[in-house]
């Protein structure tokens, strides 16, 4: 199947400093990202949706200031958490559909675990 | 939005047992569903998926069923085996949403020797 690639894997930072997470579909071109954010034993919440080429669409209560999401090429989407905080830690997975598959499934990436310190 | 609930919170099961887990969706235009198992630390694996044109699905020792009028569908999983333990998630896709998928709240399936 389609693979999507997420960079880094882990990242640990101090409280203030910005973090830069990337997502790319490697096989595939992709007009639309999906990025989500999962706290320890809850469920995947949706934060907002990359169009390539337009701004982001993020859902309600998602500061658009605090979480850039830049999607420049038809492969890649960034996300990046702005003077982070503790309370910024936590698991970021970014996704994408294969529009040109067969099945239309959506792909995720390894995810990006972020520690705030 | 779409709303999609999900139950059990955790199930634990012996080993050969089925298990089944539950979801129920609000929006009546939602019109995919996937369900999917996620290890801890790991990205979500999609293991089966039902269209709203369907309603059963089976792929070995998974199934999924969907009841658009009651705006709900399950997983059925049967001979459990340890390396099925895992958390579950089902989802739907908004119908009208630009594609979005909104997730159940999960389910800690642990099967036990």
């Amino acid at each position: 199947g389609a693979v999507v690639s997420q960079h880094p894997s882990r990242v640990i930072c101090k409280s203030g400093t910005s973090v830069k997470i990337e997502c790319r579909s490697l096989d595939f071109q992709a007009t639309t990202m999906f990025w989500y954010r999962q706290f320890p034993k809850q469920s995947l919440m949706l934060m907002a949706t990359s169009n390539e080429g337009s701004k982001a669409t993020y859902e309600q209560g998602v500061e658009k200031d605090k979480f850039l999401i830049n999607h420049a090429s038809l492969t890649l989407s960034t996300l990046t958490v702005t003077s982070a905080h503790p309370e910024d830690s936590s698991f970021y997975i970014c996704s994408a559909r294969d529009q040109g598959g067969r099945t239309g499934e959506l792909f995720f990436g390894e995810g990006s675990r972020l520690t705030v310190l | 939005g779409e709303n999609v609930e999900q139950h059990p919170s955790t199930l634990s099961v012996q080993e050969g047992d089925s298990a089944v887990i539950k979801c129920t969706y609000s929006d009546s235009a939602s019109n995919y569903f996937p369900w999917y198992k996620q290890e801890l630390g790991k990205r979500p694996q999609l293991i089966i998926d039902i269209r709203s044109n369907v309603g059963e699905k089976k792929d070995q020792r998974i199934a999924v069923t969907l009841n658009k009028t009651a705006k709900h569908f399950s997983l059925h999983i049967t001979e459990t085996q340890p390396e099925d333990s895992a958390v579950y998630f089902c989802a739907a896709i908004q119908g009208g949403g630009g594609n979005k998928l909104t997730f159940g709240t999960g389910t800690q399936l642990k099967v036990e020797l």
